[in-house]
């Protein structure tokens, strides 16, 4: 079945460093949407990446779709501690998959 | 303000008891869905509904069982059945299943006494 992988999983950064998520399918995905959760939050909504090879940015926010269409990335320039929080990926083939997480610490 | 209301925010369920989490929204959205989220494994499906009086299972759906009598209200079941149900539950809701992004209510912590 369709599966979406994301990694790390745990990511420590000092604050004023990058920092990228990345998510793998294991098929085609005819869109992505990226999410964040703050600590005791719920899921809120970045951003869908539709195109092959899709490039959207949001401030300091780069999100990218590959040109198969299977994987993406999310890099944040030069963190910042509002920064916090579990980025999700979500990936629809059929249905729509969300990945593990990936959970950003920020050191001040 | 438009957007969903889970309730309650916490839940404690005796063995061999059934509770149901409840989920409202005022968006008009067609499409709703339950999630369950445990630490380090995302969010995973469990039910999702496209219109009302029709619904599909997700990926873990044993377990539990989910009605949608009206547009606005997409209420979860977890029955005895589910044998390891501590977990913390989101409903979510989207204009449509396709292409659409989805709204998160706060979310319901259940744990087993």
């Amino acid at each position: 079945g369709q599966q979406v992988m994301q990694i790390p999983q745990y990511q420590h950064v000092q604050e004023g460093e990058d920092f990228t998520t990345y998510c793998n399918s294991s098929t085609t995905l005819s869109n992505i949407q990226w999410y964040k959760q703050r600590p005791g939050g719920h899921p809120v909504f970045l951003i869908q990446l539709v195109k092959s090879g899709e490039v959207k940015k949001q401030k300091r926010l780069t999100f990218q779709f590959g040109e198969a269409k299977k994987n993406s990335s999310l890099h944040i320039t030069a963190t910042q501690t509002t920064d916090v929080g579990t980025y999700f990926c979500a990936g629809r083939n059929n249905d729509m998959r969300f990945g593990a997480g990936t959970r950003l610490t920020v050191k001040p | 303000d438009g957007g969903i209301t889970q309730s309650p925010k916490y839940l404690f369920r005796k063995e061999g008891q059934n509770v149901t989490l409840s989920c409202e929204q005022n968006l008009n959205h067609d499409a709703m869905y339950w999630y369950r989220q445990d630490p380090g494994q995302g969010l995973r499906l469990i039910y999702y509904s496209q219109i009302v009086n029709d619904f599909q299972k997700g990926d873990i759906a044993e377990g539990y069982s989910v009605s949608r009598e009206k547009k606005e209200s997409f209420p979860l079941t977890v029955t005895s059945a589910q044998k390891n149900p501590t977990a913390f539950y989101l409903c979510a809701s989207s204009i449509r299943t396709s292409n659409q992004p989805q709204h998160f209510g706060d979310g319901t912590r259940l744990s087993i006494l």
